[in-house]
């Protein structure tokens, strides 16, 4: 086990809702990025966040947003849900010891399954 | 654009073989390529990486082999085993501070008895 947990492990959605999930990233990590993995298809980057500032962002649109709260614990917000944000939403925590140095690792959660219909 | 390609998409080998997955990249910016486990309803894990400083690198029965001229890597499984049945992500990322990594699609690994 990672020690990075998820909420809600699955939920079923509408197409123009909202939807927030949750992370808890492992102890002592203060860095949390968000991929988003289709059936079938590699994660790909959303954003990441380090010390509750968003700091790098993939190609996704403003309709995807986050936060990182005081516990490094993270959400991530999807507004005005589609049917092509059906996928596996997970979360990867690992530490940094500056804006610019990572050490390598990211450790993965086990994800949250969005269906949208 | 697809900056990570990653080869096959599925393979099958008999227990005891030998697996062998590639992945070739564009960006030449990138220099940390991590390959990635991931079991049905779990996570990635990280299974090895490599810096292009060096041209290979062993874990146990995991190699990561990387030709930079040719800007492609790939991990081979020595003595592959039923326990080793997951799909394989190759990764890359750019810069010391990211943990913006940019992965394949994915190879679907069978290790048969």
């Amino acid at each position: 086990e990672t020690g990075v947990t998820q909420s809600p492990t699955h939920l079923i959605k509408t197409r123009g809702q909202q939807v927030t999930l949750r992370c808890s990233s492992q102890s002592g990590h203060n860095t949390v990025s968000w991929y988003q993995q289709a059936l079938g298809q590699g994660p790909q980057f959303i954003f990441q966040y380090y010390r509750e500032e968003e700091n790098g962002r993939g190609n996704f649109p403003p309709r995807f947003s986050g936060l990182q709260f005081p516990n490094y614990s993270s959400e991530l917000n999807v507004n005005a849900l589609e049917l092509d944000d059906s996928a596996l939403y997970l979360c990867a925590s690992s530490t940094r010891t500056g804006p610019h140095l990572n050490t390598g690792e990211l450790f993965f959660g086990e994800g949250s399954r969005l269906t949208v219909l | 654009q697809q900056q990570v390609k990653q080869s096959p998409q599925s393979l099958i080998v008999q227990k005891g073989g030998i697996s062998i997955i590639n992945c070739a990249y564009e960006n030449t910016a990138f220099d940390y390529f991590p390959w990635y486990q991931q079991f049905p309803g779990k996570g990635p894990a990280l299974l090895i990486a490599i810096r292009p400083d060096v041209s290979e690198k062993k874990e146990g029965r995991f190699t990561i082999s990387f030709n930079k001229s040719a800007k492609q890597f790939s991990l081979h499984i020595m003595d592959s085993q039923p326990g080793d049945s997951a799909t394989y992500f190759c990764a890359a990322a750019a810069g010391a501070g990211s943990y913006q990594l940019t992965f394949g699609k994915g190879t679907k690994l069978s290790v048969i008895p």
